[in-house]
């Protein structure tokens, strides 16, 4: 069954560097998206992404964060100069059309450590 | 997209089914109810959605009220493997890229 993918598993960073964080959704999808979730506290939408440009954004993503589809295959998520309160799950997920009714399946994970 | 209310917490013995109730007062007409899980702090993973029939898949089945306005997934035969955060949504049809609004969730622990 095909799954969306994440890498790194765990990135630890100092507050201040930039990090990329990948993923690689399901191949027969074109609508993409990024959440996050600070530790014992909800899921948070980020951002979604269709036909290389943004669908639309929270408030979080702001402009030390962005995305890009680099390949046909990886779908990543850059911070720019990280923050202790960046420290959080990143999940992206994926679906086909991107309309209410679909379905967005979620990859594993990042868990990035800012100290 | 509506609002949901679901308990916090709820128990439940293995083997036993999982009711797990979730209140979606405000829906509207084409307005679908999602539920997705998460285990641990795992990705959430998809369960089941429907729109005002109900629904069986092989993970679950979701029954929603007549007037649409609550709903119930259940769980046949619950596992220790289903001790996990499950997460009630309502999703309008509207343009591309959809996201997904997450609540609190109710957090089920599967007893042996």
């Amino acid at each position: 069954e095909p799954e969306v993918t994440q890498t790194p598993s765990h990135q630890v960073t100092q507050m201040g560097q930039e990090v990329i964080l990948r993923c690689v959704p399901i191949s027969n999808h074109l609508y993409f998206y990024w959440y996050r979730q600070i530790l014992g506290q909800k899921v948070e939408f980020l951002v979604s992404f269709y036909n290389n440009e943004i669908s639309e954004k929270s408030e979080i993503f702001d402009d030390q964060f962005s995305v890009e589809r680099p390949d046909g295959s990886n779908f990543t998520l850059k911070i720019r100069s990280t923050k202790l309160e960046d420290s959080a799950m990143y999940f992206c997920a994926s679906s086909k059309q991107g309309a209410g009714t679909d379905t967005q399946y979620f990859g594993p994970g990042t868990r990035l450590t800012v100290l | 997209d509506a609002k949901t209310t679901q308990p916090p917490s709820m128990d439940c013995a293995e083997g036993r089914a999982a009711n797990l109730p979730c209140n979606h007062s405000t829906i509207s007409g084409n307005e679908y109810v999602y539920w997705y899980r998460q285990i641990h702090s795992q990705g959430p993973q998809y369960i089941i959605h429907g729109l005002k029939n109900n629904e069986t898949n092989e993970m679950a089945s979701l029954i929603i009220t007549e007037d649409r306005k609550s709903s119930t997934l259940i769980l046949p035969h619950a596992t220790l493997r289903d001790t996990a955060v499950y997460y009630c949504i309502v999703r309008g049809l509207k343009a591309a890229g959809n996201k997904l609004t997450f609540g609190g969730g109710t957090r089920v622990l599967v007893k042996p």
